[in-house]
């Protein structure tokens, strides 16, 4: 089955230390993006990357980083400068940028 | 600014009783206009894509048009298993813009 996968489906951190969420896609599709999703918000871009060891940073960039070294995965790191951290966050894939996401089964993080 | 509202932020329909949902943009150059289904604690599920005033694209009692300032989602005859939020997304440039949803339950 071709698709998106995310993991942890919940994660939990304290304040203060960082956390990477996993994002892995066997579509084969070249651009990859990280969202975060809150309440009456619609989603937010975080990063985006086009192609291996490129990527892009989106609107609220503020506080995470990724690394894009293989086409299949997309790892995103909340940091300890993240001011606030908990949310929904959705990995997504594409066959370009020109063209319909597809969205993984998300990250809820949660930091005490 | 590029700007997608939709409207109305939530509907409750009984079972059998059509309905739209709005998506209006502002934004500069569009490339494209999606549609996604998203249930509870789930990632959005690719709905539409439509690209150019005029276009409609129908999967099953969702249909989805398109003019130069908004988008329609209409469903017919709607179902309880239609009950979600349904998500506009504009794409300017290389950035795809969301709205907040619109969250429908379908009462049997």
């Amino acid at each position: 089955d071709g698709g998106i996968t995310q993991s942890p489906k919940y994660l939990f951190r304290k304040e203060g230390q960082n956390v990477t969420l996993s994002c892995e896609q066997n579509l084969n599709h070249d651009a990859m993006y990280w969202y975060r999703q809150d309440p009456g918000q619609g989603l937010r871009l975080i990063y985006y990357s086009q192609i291996v060891n490129d990527f892009q940073k989106g609107d609220i960039a503020e506080g995470y980083s990724v690394s894009r070294e293989k086409k299949e995965s997309f790892p995103l790191t909340v940091t300890s400068a993240q001011k606030n951290p908990t949310a929904f966050y959705l990995c997504a894939s594409s066959t370009g940028t020109e063209y319909e996401q597809y969205f993984g089964p998300g990250t809820r993080l949660t930091v005490t | 600014e590029d700007q997608v509202t939709q409207s109305p932020e939530a509907l409750r329909l009984q079972e059998g009783e059509s309905s739209s949902l709005n998506c209006s943009y502002t934004v500069s150059g569009l490339r494209g206009l999606f549609w996604y289904r998203q249930d509870p604690g789930k990632g959005p599920e690719f709905l539409f894509t439509l690209y150019s005033a005029g276009e409609e694209k129908e999967k099953e009692r969702l249909k989805a048009t398109l003019t130069k300032k908004e988008s329609f989602l209409h469903i017919t005859a709607p179902k309880p298993e239609d009950s979600a939020t349904y998500l506009c997304a504009v794409q300017a440039g290389n950035q795809f813009y969301f709205g907040t949803g619109t969250s429908l339950t379908v009462i049997p």
